[in-house]
């Protein structure tokens, strides 16, 4: 099964909002609603963001959420912080009862 | 506080093993799915293997099933991986984490396995 399609990098401007796209099929984004969002900075863990399509686990800033239309699932940050620059994977439940991601996005906050 | 600590990682020649152990605290291990992840130097995240509450389910990414078994042992709040054939695209930072609808919520700090001789 091939990776999620995610952008390689996005850039924005401190206080401004950016999307990052991330493209599967129906047989994971398309088809079921358990999409995530990991956060990861350089030598870090990564940190749950999304879960569930667009539900905030506790203790995450308002300033992300996320949506799905159609086989594609997007990451929204709004309010851009220089602490968001990091980067950002996406990941899918499969039709196979595994769990997929995708290559990563770095969003860089010029 | 939640907290998850991978241990066992190393290196290892290549066709060699490794057995990864994960300690659980701060929540009812046994009332969570669990899963590994590794993420190789540089790379994306990649999924590994998760098991179910009491270990009776528990599935495989393709590149690792027959090499890789996953265990738990909730008396001992413990998940283990055991890693046997490795090769070097083994070679990776190795996490556990606690299931939520196939999302983890909570990550250990990881472990790294080199796989080289």
């Amino acid at each position: 099964q091939s990776a999620l399609t995610q952008p390689a990098s996005v850039s924005g401007s401190p206080g401004q909002s950016i999307t990052i796209s991330c493209t599967g099929t129906s047989s994971d984004v398309g088809g079921y609603n358990h999409v995530s969002w990991y956060q990861q900075h350089p030598d870090k863990a990564p940190k749950l963001m999304i879960y569930d399509v667009s539900n905030r686990p506790s203790g995450v800033s308002n300033r992300f959420s996320g949506s799905k239309s159609g086989n594609t699932a997007s990451l929204t940050i709004s309010g851009l912080q220089t602490e968001d620059e990091a980067d950002y994977y996406c990941s899918s439940y499969t039709s196979s009862y595994t769990v997929i991601f995708g290559g990563g996005t770095r969003l860089t906050v010029l | 506080e939640v907290q998850l600590v991978e241990s066992g990682g190393g290196l290892v020649q290549p066709g060699g093993s490794l057995r990864l152990s994960c300690a659980a605290s701060g929540f009812t291990f046994s009332s969570y799915w669990m899963h590994w992840f590794r993420q190789a130097p540089g790379k994306g995240l990649v999924w590994v293997s998760r098991t179910n509450r009491d270990g009776s389910s528990i599935k495989y990414a393709d590149y690792v099933r027959g090499r890789f078994t996953t265990s738990r042992d909730n008396a001992k709040n413990t998940l283990h991986l055991q890693m046997n054939s490795l090769g070097a695209e083994d070679t990776a930072v190795y996490y556990c984490a606690r299931d939520i609808n196939s999302g983890a919520d909570c990550w250990g700090q990881g472990t790294l396995v080199t796989v080289s001789s």
